[in-house]
């Protein structure tokens, strides 16, 4: 079975700074696929960044980049120059064969 | 651009009542997913299907039923609601790239059920 892992029911962060958000995951496959969404107070799910079992280096787009580690079963969020509008929940979730397990989400809130 | 639609925003039913959600996507997607999302549990897999009248059970499917007749068209149904399904409902399809370490999630915008 596949369990993930966010220990950070919130948190917040000063504006311009950057800010990590944790995601330890379990699985006992060899192939799966990391996300993290953005879930703002409106409520859609907004796919932020991936990151593959496989993939050697560290997943990055835009402000977002993906701390991956392997061997400790880690895939933190790094959201560099945080912006007001980063304030919403972050999921992170960990898919294989069609199937996907959510974390329980943190809460971010970035100060002015 | 991937369309996931819900038939509802927001909905309020009474106790006892049957409850439909209905979730339409239009990217011609294998996978279909209900979600429920309720403070610091995250989502939680009620039921997922990977084809026409094919459906798995998810982590919590005490209470609901799907119906999946056409590819594009994936329902819940509360039988009979009850105050503890009071929650926010994401319905989610993906394509059927099973083994496939990418294959994102396209989610709806949620229903936010109140049962009385």
């Amino acid at each position: 079975a596949q369990k993930i892992t966010q220990t950070q029911p919130g948190m917040f962060v000063q504006e311009k700074e950057a800010v990590t958000l944790d995601c330890t995951y379990d699985t006992s496959d060899q192939s799966y696929g990391l996300f993290w969404y953005k879930q703002p107070s409106s409520g859609e799910m907004i796919f932020l960044i991936y990151q593959g079992s496989y993939d050697e280096q560290n997943a990055t787009e835009g402000r977002y980049s993906l701390n991956f580690q392997k061997a400790r079963k880690s895939a933190n969020l790094v959201i560099s120059a945080s912006q007001l509008g980063d304030s919403a929940m972050y999921f992170c979730a960990i898919h294989n064969f069609n199937k996907y397990y959510f974390g329980s989400g943190t809460k971010l809130n970035v100060k002015p | 651009d991937v369309k996931v639609t819900q038939s509802s925003r927001y909905l309020v039913k009474r106790t006892g009542e049957k409850v439909f959600l209905e979730c339409v996507q239009d990217m011609d997607h294998e996978n279909m997913f209900w979600y429920r999302q309720d403070p610091g549990l995250g989502l939680r897999l009620i039921y997922f299907s990977y084809d026409v009248k094919m459906k798995e059970k998810g982590d919590i499917p005490e209470g609901y039923s799907v119906s999946r007749e056409k590819k594009e068209r994936f329902s819940l149904i509360l039988e009979s609601a009850s105050t503890n399904q009071t929650s926010m409902y994401l319905c989610a399809s993906s394509p059927g790239l099973a083994g496939v370490e990418y294959n994102e999630q396209f989610f709806g915008p949620g229903t936010r059920l109140t049962v009385l």
